[in-house]
């Protein structure tokens, strides 16, 4: 079967660095997204990955390894706004989307 | 750009009643729309994927004769929930891609639906 790991929930401290991992077992790979989900509202497009190595946009990152069916997202300098879900999704061999159930992310002051 | 726009945002109506929900890619062509149902709390569920021009296909366990969908355009997508009942109560979410199966998706803002 299909499956995309994430962990359920993370805490971290404002101004701080978190990194988000997403593991996945997909037939086939054609590329991995990350999306952010506050609650009560739709996601929105963060990241995507489909050859090896790090993508940056701004204060976020995402990595991927694809030997390793392995992902990160990376969020530095942590502000109060990236309280919300984030989402991994990978694309597989069929181009069907398989999501994640999301990792909640709690930051503190 | 890849701008997705949902109508309505709230919906709260009687049992029996017919809902429906409009998804409309503003600025870029939506060759592939979907149509994806949240729990609070709860992961996306993905309903059915539509082509324009083409019959929607569904996902397992989402009964057709219920959700109606029509995809008649590159720009709308529509839902209809027929004879709304209140376990149909949730938070429904389009979302329209172009052509290309490796473009993200891109997410309307979703339509709360609670049938009383």
């Amino acid at each position: 079967g299909q499956n995309i790991d994430q962990p359920t929930e993370m805490t971290a401290t404002e101004g701080a660095i978190v990194q988000i991992n997403c593991t996945y077992q997909t037939s086939g790979f054609n590329g991995l997204f990350w999306y952010q989900q506050h609650a009560g509202e739709a996601p929105t497009f963060l990241s995507y990955n489909v050859l090896d190595g790090l993508e940056e946009k701004g204060r976020f990152s995402s990595f991927l390894s694809r030997s390793k069916g392995y992902s990160y997202l990376l969020l530095k300098e942590l502000q109060m706004k990236d309280s919300a879900s984030y989402l991994c999704a990978v694309i597989d061999s069929n181009y069907q989307l398989i999501w994640g159930a999301g990792t909640k992310l709690i930051i503190k002051p | 750009g890849a701008v997705v726009s949902q109508h309505p945002s709230w919906v709260i109506c009687k049992s029996g009643t017919s809902v429906k929900i409009e998804c409309r890619s503003l600025d870029f062509q939506a060759t592939t729309m979907f149509w994806y149902r949240q729990f609070p709390k709860q992961s996306l569920m993905l309903m059915a994927t539509s082509n324009e021009g083409s019959k929607a296909t569904y996902e397992q366990g989402v009964e057709k004769d219920k959700f109606l969908i029509n995809h008649a355009s590159l720009t709308l997508s529509t839902l209809t929930v027929t004879s709304a009942h209140p376990e149909d109560s949730s938070f429904y979410i389009c979302s329209a891609r172009t052509g290309q199966e490796n473009q993200p998706q891109h997410f309307g803002d979703g339509t709360r639906l609670s049938i009383l």
